[in-house]
């Protein structure tokens, strides 16, 4: 019930195109949706997060897409770039008591020319 | 830089033996938390300390243990060391309570030989 699944494991696009990165939970509780940004050798880095009392959040070219009722949410680039390739995860926590993140397994994205 | 201060970057070690991962949170953030990423596992939380408490433990093994400091400071042991426990270990930190800002910081890549 904690588990969080993401698809696909990795992803080719082309620059300029829309990059979709899907995640699904299981658990109810999970108030709050972060996805992360990781460059390798990197630590993961916050990208954009958003709370289920909305459907969509966008900051510039990130796009959160949240369907509570299907308990799925997605992350949309707009008009890739070469700079956005790296692995993406999106995340979960629920606020009883810890702010434990329940990651996904992560899509490679990589923006080809 | 993201304020969030991890060392050693590297460790090689032999099994068998005890190490000691060290980490700075951000100015100002009360809670600590260690993940540890491996290919096949992706990233799995260990445990979360918050103002010198454990608040949340994960699937840290009993192998592993960690504290937090008075300064906020914290270190995670590993003991015993297996080659399975070749992964990266991260720490990140965030203000606590209800703002779930998390920072993570570059990690420590452990390889066991």
């Amino acid at each position: 019930q904690q588990q969080v699944k993401q698809s696909p494991q990795s992803l080719i696009v082309q620059k300029g195109g829309i990059s979709i990165i899907n995640c699904a939970y299981e658990n109810t509780a999970f108030d709050y949706f972060p996805w992360y940004q990781q460059f390798p050798g990197k630590g993961p880095a916050l990208l954009i997060a958003i709370r289920p009392d909305v459907s969509e959040k966008k900051e510039g070219r990130f796009t959160i897409s949240f369907n509570k009722s299907a308990k799925q949410f997605s992350l949309h680039i707009m008009d890739s770039q070469p700079g956005d390739s790296a692995t993406y995860f999106c995340a979960a926590m629920t606020n009883f008591g810890n702010e434990k993140l329940t990651f996904g397994t992560g899509t490679r994205l990589t923006i080809i020319p | 830089d993201s304020g969030v201060t991890q060392t050693p970057k590297h460790l090689i070690t032999a099994t068998g033996q005890r190490v000691t991962l060290r980490c700075s949170p951000r100015s100002g953030d009360l809670s600590v938390y260690w993940y540890q990423q491996s290919l096949d596992q992706g990233l799995q939380f260990l445990i979360q300390y918050y103002n010198g408490e454990e608040r949340a433990k994960g699937n840290i093994l009993e192998r592993f243990s960690a504290q937090q400091f008075p300064d906020l400071h914290s270190e995670l042991n590993l003991s015993s060391l297996e080659l399975g426990d070749s992964a990266l270990y991260f720490c990140a930190s965030s203000p606590g309570g209800a703002n779930y800002g998390y920072t993570f910081g570059s990690g420590t890549r452990l390889t066991v030989v």
